[in-house]
């Protein structure tokens, strides 16, 4: 199975700041990972596919990169909207998420 | 608009049997595959289970499998869940999600439900 680790599992940052989020696979999983949000009492939502594409409606500030087992997520500027849980999953070999980075306000 | 709706959560004894439906509108159905999602109570995502656009394949996560079974009704454009020999771990807001995307692994989950909450008791 492979096993996805995100890192911080939380971190606080004021609106305006430049945040990233990063995980970790426990092996190669090319391109295929998603970036989900979520907020509390709601489903997730798809944020970015396909490691760095973003899914449509997302804000430009939301942006994805990397490749092979690390990955990461960056918010260019964070507004109150953006606080909430995010969640990477790969695709690679079934499905897998990580554990969560939960994002406060500073 | 692209909607999935589940139901069939609620309140289950150990060992009892109970069956999560999720009803799809806005597209078509029958072109799709599926998964169910779980999150146990202030815990992470947890992938349970996947059925193929065609019902020909499933896939389930081990803590579930023997368990869970998946199954869809093209002509009701509803997903279903049947879970059987709950367990207290199986607590948790379940939610249906269509896999989007253009292949074996270029896949990902868009739109999700809004959940439903089993909770096993005795």
């Amino acid at each position: 199975d492979i096993q996805m680790t995100q890192s911080p599992a939380s971190l606080s940052a004021f609106v305006g700041d430049r945040v990233t989020i990063t995980c970790r696979a426990s092996q190669s999983i090319r391109g295929y990972l998603n970036w989900y949000q979520q907020k509390p009492g709601k489903a997730p939502k798809l944020l970015i596919y396909a490691a760095s594409s973003l899914h449509s409606g997302v804000p430009s500030r939301f942006s994805g990169g990397g490749s092979g087992t690390d990955f990461t997520l960056t918010i260019s500027s964070l507004q109150l909207e953006d606080f909430a849980t995010y969640y990477c999953q790969q695709s690679y070999r079934m499905w897998t998420f990580g554990q969560g980075t939960k994002v406060e306000i500073k | 608009q692209v909607q999935l709706v589940e139901s069939g959560g609620g309140v289950v004894q150990p060992g009892r049997s109970l069956r999560l439906s999720c009803a799809a509108s806005g597209f078509t159905f029958s072109n799709y595959a599926f998964h169910w999602v779980r999150q146990a109570p202030g815990k992470g995502l947890e992938w349970v289970t996947f059925i193929t656009y065609d019902g020909g394949n499933q896939f389930y996560a081990d803590s579930v499998k023997g368990r869970f079974t998946i199954s869809r009704d093209d002509s009701k454009n509803t997903l279903y869940l049947q879970m059987s020999n709950l367990g207290i771990e199986d607590t948790a807001v379940y939610y249906c999600a269509r896999e989007s995307g253009s292949g074996t692994f270029d896949n990902w989950f868009d739109p999700w439900g809004q959940g439903t909450l089993v909770t096993v008791s005795s």
